[in-house]
């Protein structure tokens, strides 16, 4: 099957610091992105929608310049946390949809963790 | 944008006996799609069903779409050990939203 790489899996940064979270599919064009927050125990909460060359669509509540997610090829999109904080400590995942017969499954990066100290 | 309910939240069965997860909406969905998530892992696709009525198996498990297209249900039979893990019910639309996942854990 399709393969969705996410990098890094894990990250520790201090307050106030920006991370950037990167998601690749590595064997196929994926003409529109997910990006997730899940809690420990929970579900998968929407934050965005990014499709290749136009702005990502925010979930409501979701900070569009905290989170700020770029989806700059049919390849790669991006999700920066800017000025984070501990309470942005979470596990943040990307899936990713192809088109024709790949547009209907998605296919999950494998996550990233990460802790603001 | 559409949202669905999902239960149980958790269910602890021992090996050998039957599960089930349902997921509601109340409004009619044009699809719904089910993901396994296993511990520590990330959700893998399992299956999508479009048409009213559908049912689709896959070994011991069931999947089956309402009549109404507002609801779906997957049902395990004989519950193993590596079936444990959180099963998710998702919206496959433009936004992909996932129900809130009932967890399975499986005593052997």
């Amino acid at each position: 099957g399709a393969v969705v790489s996410q990098h890094p899996s894990w990250v520790i940064c201090k307050s106030g610091t920006s991370v950037k979270i990167e998601c690749r599919s590595l064997d196929f064009q994926a003409t529109t992105m997910f990006w997730y927050r899940q809690f420990p125990k929970q579900s998968l909460m929407l934050m965005a929608t990014s499709n290749e060359g136009s702005k990502a669509t925010y979930e409501q509540g979701v900070e569009k310049d905290k989170f700020l997610i770029n989806h700059a090829s049919l390849t790669l999109s991006t999700l920066t946390v800017t000025s984070a904080h501990p309470e942005d400590s979470s596990f943040y995942i990307c899936s990713a949809r192809g088109g024709g017969q790949l547009n209907t499954e998605a296919f999950f990066g494998q996550g990233t963790r990460l802790t603001v100290v | 944008g559409q949202q669905v309910m999902q239960i149980p939240q958790y269910q602890h069965v021992q090996e050998g006996e039957d599960f089930t997860t349902y997921c509601n909406s109340s409004t009619t969905l044009s699809n719904i799609q089910w993901y396994k998530q296993r511990p520590g892992g990330h959700p893998v696709f399992l299956i999508q069903l479009v048409k009213s009525g559908e049912v689709k198996k896959q070994k011991r498990l069931t999947f089956q779409f309402g009549e109404a297209k507002k609801n779906s249900s997957l049902h395990i039979t004989a519950t193993q050990t590596t079936d444990v893990g959180t099963y998710f019910c998702a919206l496959g639309g433009d936004d992909m939203r996932f129900g809130a996942g009932t967890r399975l854990t499986v005593k052997p």
